[in-house]
Formats: structure tokens, C-alpha cells, sequence
């Protein structure tokens, strides 16, 4: 699986949006890119996926660059709950490939009351 | 739909006594992978598993690590004669089968202190 860069920490305060950055410049066209999230002391928990557009859920939105090579994920407005390492994970398509995520250090964000 | 259930949550266990882990995957569900993250570490990939088969085990240790999925029951992670390094979080997570990548689902972990 491709290299995901990540900042280690993000600060936000309470109900402003956050955005998350990503880089991905060594990305190939068969690969979605995924993100997790893990609250302390729980096991990760699914955010959001996309491969070229942008894609919104309950949880969050994904905006990927026109070349793939970065992308941001945003929490409209971020609540205490959101404390958590976010992990961007890029995953291929292509048959054989290993299912396994392949985890990185991630951005530890703190939201401040 | 309970999610991903592991157990126990927490074990202790002496050096060279054997850690036995259980993870049961959400209904429906026939993929499992067990990762393990190591105090103040990112997680690491172990192994993958489908019904009665091992697919991926790149990230099992060589040796005392072993993992199976049988037919019935669920997911064991088997760590033998433990040592004080094998103190981590264990997570199983499952997911659907079928084509394409899909999203894992996490259950909560196994903290294992080796004492």
C-alpha cells in the first residue's frame, strides 16, 4: 500500500470545523483512500472513503484533490467526542492485493472545550 | 447487529504462561484481521484470516504467534510462552465478504500485560 504523510497533532475548538490534511502523492489509480479514526482506548472506528470525488456521510466530509495526490477530510463541527488520532489509509483495488490496513502514526486532534 | 465482540478485555498473564484471545466478527461477516499496537505505538497488521484459512499472516511473529478461524466459533490469537514485549492492545476487526475493499470493523481489544 502507498505512503499516506499526515501532520502528528491539530488543534480545533469546539463546534468549528476542522480540516485534516493528507498527502498521497505516490497514490495509484486503483487505490481508495480510507479513513479511521481511534477515540482513546478504543479500537478504530470507520470514517469516511472516496476515489475521486468528494464524498459526505453523517460523520464527516472527504475532499480529494483533482490529482488524487491529497486529500482532507473535514468535521463540520467538532464536538469533544472528536478527540481522537485520525488515520489516512490508502487501499488498492487490484486483485491479490492484501486486505490489511496499513496504519501510520496518524494526526492526534484535541478539541478544546 | 452487535458489533465485533472481544474477549477477555483485559488478561494478565506470567512470563511463559500462553494467552489464549477470542474474537467473534458481526454477523454475516467472514473476514477477520488481528492487529496488535504496542504502548505509544501506531497498530500493526498480524494476520487475515477467512473461514478456515489463513490468508495474509505477513505480520505474525515467527515463532509462539498463531492464529486460526475455524468453522464454528470464533477467531483465536494464540500467544505461547508470552514475554514481557508481547504486552500490547489486540484488536480483531471483520468485514463482509465479497469483492473490492471493504470498510474493517474494529472490536474493542485485548489488553494483554505480561507480568
Amino acid at each position: 500500500d502507498a505512503k499516506t504523510t499526515q501532520p502528528n497533532s491539530m488543534e480545533s475548538n469546539e463546534e468549528e470545523p476542522v480540516h485534516l490534511p493528507c498527502n498521497h502523492s505516490t497514490i495509484s489509480g486503483t487505490d481508495y483512500i480510507h479513513w479511521y479514526r481511534q477515540l482513546p482506548s478504543q479500537g478504530p472506528e470507520y470514517v469516511i472513503h472516496g476515489l475521486t470525488s468528494n464524498v459526505n456521510n453523517r460523520m464527516a466530509s472527504l475532499a480529494i484533490a483533482e490529482d488524487r495526490k491529497s486529500s482532507t477530510l473535514i468535521l463540520h463541527r467538532a464536538t469533544l467526542r472528536d478527540a481522537a488520532v485520525y488515520y489516512c489509509i490508502l487501499r488498492s483495488l487490484t486483485q491479490g492485493g492484501s486486505e490489511k490496513l496499513v496504519f501510520g502514526k496518524g494526526t492526534k486532534l484535541t478539541v478544546n472545550p | 447487529n452487535a458489533g465485533v465482540m472481544q474477549n477477555p478485555r483485559h488478561l494478565v498473564r506470567r512470563r511463559g504462561q500462553e494467552a489464549r484471545l477470542r474474537c467473534s466478527p458481526m454477523k454475516g461477516h467472514s473476514h477477520v484481521y488481528w492487529y496488535r499496537q504496542l504502548p505509544e505505538e501506531g497498530l500493526k497488521f498480524m494476520v487475515y484470516l477467512q473461514k478456515e484459512n489463513i490468508i495474509d499472516e505477513s505480520g505474525m511473529p515467527k515463532e509462539r504467534f498463531s492464529a486460526e478461524f475455524p468453522k464454528e466459533g470464533p477467531s483465536i490469537l494464540r500467544i505461547q510462552q508470552v514475554v514481557r514485549g508481547d504486552s500490547a492492545a489486540y484488536f480483531c476487526a471483520s468485514s463482509p465478504p465479497g469483492q473490492g475493499r471493504r470498510q474493517q470493523y474494529f472490536g474493542p481489544g485485548t489488553r494483554l500485560t505480561v507480568t
